[in-house]
């Protein structure tokens, strides 16, 4: 999972504020994923995205969150107006092409804490 | 809806004690059962991936099994830095994935 890189492993926030969050995935794969992980439950789908297009966007949340993978750059995920639920790990995840159904490698996270 | 449970929660095992880790799940259409491990503070590592019932995977001392309704995380002799923990994850059509919330192993020295 070295290959995913996601930053900043730590993000601040206070209530209100707007968080951006990035994410390269592993050279190649044109494939990502957004996971959030709250304290103390699992992993959950956000949000599934391919180069220019949302293919899976039904783990979002309908309000405040939004996400892109442009033609050039990282992958966003951006959180507008941050409440303290917010506050959780937010992980990507990325496949290489005609492999979504094998593995698929994570960054380490950015930590978001809204106070 | 997809759901994945793990169980136990949380086990302790001594080094050497051999164990295994439940994984059971109801799905529509199951495309493949993942395994990973999670470290304090780190992102999932991929360990497995089982597609059809019968299916078996070895990692060193981690193997895993699938059935039609379950996977089991057998660990062989482990060593205090299996200490991790261990999450299961099913992946539907839609490629997304289900975890499960995850069996936290410690082994004791």
């Amino acid at each position: 999972n070295a290959g995913v890189m996601q930053n900043p492993r730590h993000l601040v926030r206070r209530r209100g504020q707007e968080a951006r969050l990035r994410c390269s995935p592993v050279k190649g794969h044109s494939h990502v994923y957004w996971y959030r992980q709250l304290p103390e439950e699992g992993l959950k789908f956000m949000v599934y995205l391919q180069k220019e297009n949302i293919i899976d966007e039904s783990g979002m949340p309908k309000e405040r969150f939004s996400a892109e993978f442009p033609k050039e750059g990282p992958s966003i995920l951006r959180i507008q107006q941050v409440v303290r639920g917010d506050s959780a790990a937010y992980f990507c995840a990325s496949s290489p092409p005609g492999r979504v159904d094998t593995e698929a490698f994570f960054g380490q996270g950015t930590r978001l804490t809204v106070v | 809806e997809d759901q994945v449970t793990q169980s136990p929660e949380a086990l302790r095992l001594q080094e050497g004690e051999s164990s295994s880790l439940n994984c059971s799940y109801t799905v529509s259409g199951l495309r493949g059962l993942f395994w990973y491990r999670q470290d304090p503070g780190k992102g999932p590592e991929f360990l497995f991936t089982l597609y059809s019932a019968g299916e078996e995977k070895e990692k060193e001392r981690l193997k895993a099994t699938l059935t039609k309704k379950e996977s089991f995380l057998h660990i062989t002799a482990p060593k205090p830095e299996d200490s991790a923990t261990y999450l299961c994850a099913v992946g539907t059509s839609g490629s997304r994935l289900t975890f499960g919330e995850g069996t936290q192993l410690t082994v004791n020295p």
